[in-house]
């Protein structure tokens, strides 16, 4: 079963406008992390944000934020005011115990984002 | 250099062919990773070094093979690969690894691979 789904392959946003990316996942461990991560066409994965299972606050970082809602097991991404270099795919990822000793990503298969000028 | 570097960035090989890909990092990290993202695929974890202990993945082909001397660098081994190969494959670090703790991966550029 998938245990990160990223419902929208692609969405468009007009620039200066705020856009959600949804992100839901599916776990039975009590204790795991949420990560968002940017790829450009260039290639390389960027750390966004990260939510704890435990934190109690939705975590914010600049212009991003993570709608946490945890009985629901969604994690969607707010960007507000986007920017034209916004455009990018977008991951959502899932910390989970791999090999039982260490722990991996497991990511969604990512949304297009295009932001228009 | 600063954070995570591959070389090189681009690697267009025969199936014959062995060749290496290198991944060095900047943030004096203890644990490294080996990614694999394909087309249309959502991006697969293929080897983890910790404190330069290896977490086997037997889901790998042998014709991948991972060495990391130190914990600053990891090379990816290649030989006798299958046109099915070809991705991008992105080298991550992060301070921990194998400790059961939060652990932000931080990735490199990427080498993308071609296999004729």
């Amino acid at each position: 079963a998938q245990k990160i789904t990223q419902t929208q392959p692609g969405m468009f946003v007009q620039e200066k406008e705020a856009v959600t990316l949804d992100c839901t996942y599916d776990t039975s461990d009590q204790s795991y992390g949420l990560f968002w991560y940017k790829q450009p066409s260039s290639g390389e994965m960027i750390f966004l944000i990260y939510q704890g299972s435990y934190d109690e606050q939705n975590a914010t970082e600049g212009r991003y934020s993570l709608n946490f809602q945890k009985a629901r097991k969604s994690a969607n991404l707010v960007i507000s005011a986007s920017q034209l270099g916004d455009s990018a795919m977008y991951f959502c990822a899932m910390r989970e115990l791999w090999m039982d000793s260490s722990y991996k990503l497991i990511f969604g298969s990512g949304t297009r984002l295009l932001v228009r000028p | 250099e600063t954070g995570v570097t591959q070389t090189p960035r681009h690697l267009v090989m025969g199936m014959t062919n062995k060749k290496s890909l290198k991944c060095e990092q900047h943030l004096g990290h203890n644990a490294m990773y080996w990614y694999k993202q394909s087309a249309k695929k959502p991006l697969e974890l293929m080897f983890v070094y910790s404190l330069e202990e290896r977490v086997e993945n037997n889901s790998v082909p042998s014709r991948f093979s991972p060495e990391c001397p130190n914990s600053s660098h990891l090379f990816l081994h290649l030989h006798t690969l299958q046109p099915e190969d070809s991705a991008l494959y992105l080298c991550a670090s992060s301070q921990g690894g194998l400790a059961r703790s939060f652990d932000t991966q931080y990735f490199g550029p990427g080498t993308r691979l071609t296999v004729l």
